[in-house]
């Protein structure tokens, strides 16, 4: 069973940094796309970076310079570094992964965890 | 920056059929846009219902549909249950790796 479980949320404030932590059972991150996704408050869906199983990586235009992807095959963990964070950056962030090998789209997701940018 | 474009709000009365649309700002949605859709409820994690434009996942109930109407995505929901009382989102895959999501629809059955 896929299970995605993240973590490292929590208060900072702007212009700080932040690693979000998912880690990932039931299959291994490195053969699969994986991707971030994060919701405002009350807003909807957001698409933030894919990371595809040959380690090519892509971001929205909002966070790129900002926020690396990454993964730990090792850990089986995916990461989100997050620099110079802004009071927009405030979301709850899932990580997914694609349904298949070849899937780039978020398929199977985790829960979420909070990240708030706030003095 | 092409926008993805939902229709905010939609009502549906119980045991009825609504069709939700997914659009851009500037073109067209195809198949080629590998559109999917999405189920969300409040302080859950979203649910994948329907990928690659009509294919259902695993679990889904069959009264959930996907498909292109024009030049937009659409799902549709055919005999509509009050469960199904959610948010609802499409995402389109902009090519050079980018996906985006579209605003979302918040369907109320009553």
């Amino acid at each position: 069973e896929v299970q995605l479980v993240e973590s490292g949320g929590g208060l900072v404030q702007p212009g700080g940094s932040l690693r979000l932590s998912c880690a990932a059972s039931g299959f291994a991150v490195g053969t699969h796309y994986m991707t971030w996704v994060r919701q405002a408050p009350g807003k909807g869906l957001e698409w933030v970076s894919v990371i595809s199983s040959g380690g090519s990586t892509y971001y929205t235009d909002s966070v790129k310079d900002r926020f690396t992807i990454s993964r730990d095959n090792s850990k089986n963990t995916l990461y989100l570094q997050m620099n110079s964070l802004r009071a927009e950056d405030t979301a709850v962030y899932h990580c997914a992964r694609g349904r298949d090998y070849y899937d780039t789209s978020p398929h199977y997701w985790g829960q979420g965890t909070l990240v708030t940018v706030s003095s | 920056q092409t926008v993805v474009t939902q229709v905010p709000s939609f009502s549906v009365s119980p045991g009825g059929t609504v069709t939700l649309t997914c659009g851009l700002s500037s073109g067209s949605v195809s198949t080629s846009s590998y559109p999917s859709w999405y189920q969300q409820t409040p302080g859950q994690a979203p649910r994948t219902l329907i990928y690659n434009t009509n294919t259902r996942s695993s679990g889904v109930p069959d009264r959930f549909s996907g498909s292109i109407l024009g030049n937009k995505a659409a799902l549709t929901i055919t005999g509509a249950q009050a469960d199904d009382e959610s948010d609802y989102y499409c995402v389109v895959y902009m090519g050079s790796g980018i996906w985006v999501f579209g605003g979302g629809t918040r369907v109320t059955v009553l």
